[in-house]
């Protein structure tokens, strides 16, 4: 069964360093871009960013930019989003997201096919 | 950057057509897809490249796309499908960036 596994929840304070990791199984990791989304509480979903688990190569959108880090360890199978100072507007449901591609091949137009099942990240004084 | 608007909420009747429109400039040169998401739960991808279905999802979710306006049509509704919708494309003109509409609340009367 093809699948991404995420870490679980967790509680930080502000200022606190965070990683989360996003696991996956059942395919050739390394032949699908994983993007990562946010969704705040009772509000909508929010592309951050993705990675090219083959080479590490990864872009972002501008609203996360430079607060958060896309990483990925093929070895493992695992992709992590990461901050270094947590705010506590970094609260939020956080998904991993796979895209599409066909065949081996990924495309900037792909959907994403397989979600993982969401890191709650709760950020309190 | 390039912007999705779809309606907040959608009301429809059991059995009856439900129609969730996502707006965007020129947006029929782009390809669309649809997510469903029920309450506690990840999204799940419904509709792909504006029409496609992926295996599992019913005959009864299709997708069109022209103009500036995409459409996720859902017929014969059922209980079932009370869910937020979200349209989702990628911005070519600024790197790849994804975009999602801000979401739509079907409910089901």
């Amino acid at each position: 069964e093809v699948q991404l596994v995420q870490s679980g929840a967790e509680v930080k304070k502000p200022g606190e360093s965070l990683r989360i990791s996003c696991k996956g199984s059942g395919y050739s990791f390394t032949s699908y871009w994983i993007s990562w989304v946010r969704q705040m509480p009772g509000k909508g979903l929010e592309w951050m960013g993705r990675i090219d688990p083959s080479d590490s190569y990864t872009n972002y959108s501008p609203s996360f930019q430079g607060h958060v880090t896309i990483s990925a360890d093929k070895s493992i199978s695992t992709a992590y989003l990461q901050w270094s100072s947590l705010k506590a507007s970094d609260t939020a449901m956080y998904y991993c997201a796979r895209h599409s591609c066909t065949n081996g091949v990924c495309s900037p137009s792909d959907a994403f096919d397989i979600w993982g099942q969401g890191t709650m990240v709760t950020v309190s004084s | 950057s390039y912007v999705l608007t779809q309606p907040p909420s959608v009301s429809v009747a059991p059995g009856k057509t439900a129609r969730i429109t996502c707006g965007g400039n020129n947006i029929g040169s782009k390809s669309v897809h649809w997510y469903q998401q029920k309450p506690g739960q990840a999204p799940v991808l419904v509709i792909y490249y504006d029409s496609d279905r992926p295996s599992g999802i019913p005959e009864r979710f299709s997708g069109s796309n022209s103009g500036n306006t995409a459409t996720l049509t859902i017929s014969r509704v059922e209980a079932g499908d009370e869910a937020d919708y979200y349209c989702q494309v990628w911005d070519s003109s600024s790197d790849h960036r994804g975009v999602f509409g801000g979401g739509t609340k079907l409910t089901v009367l």
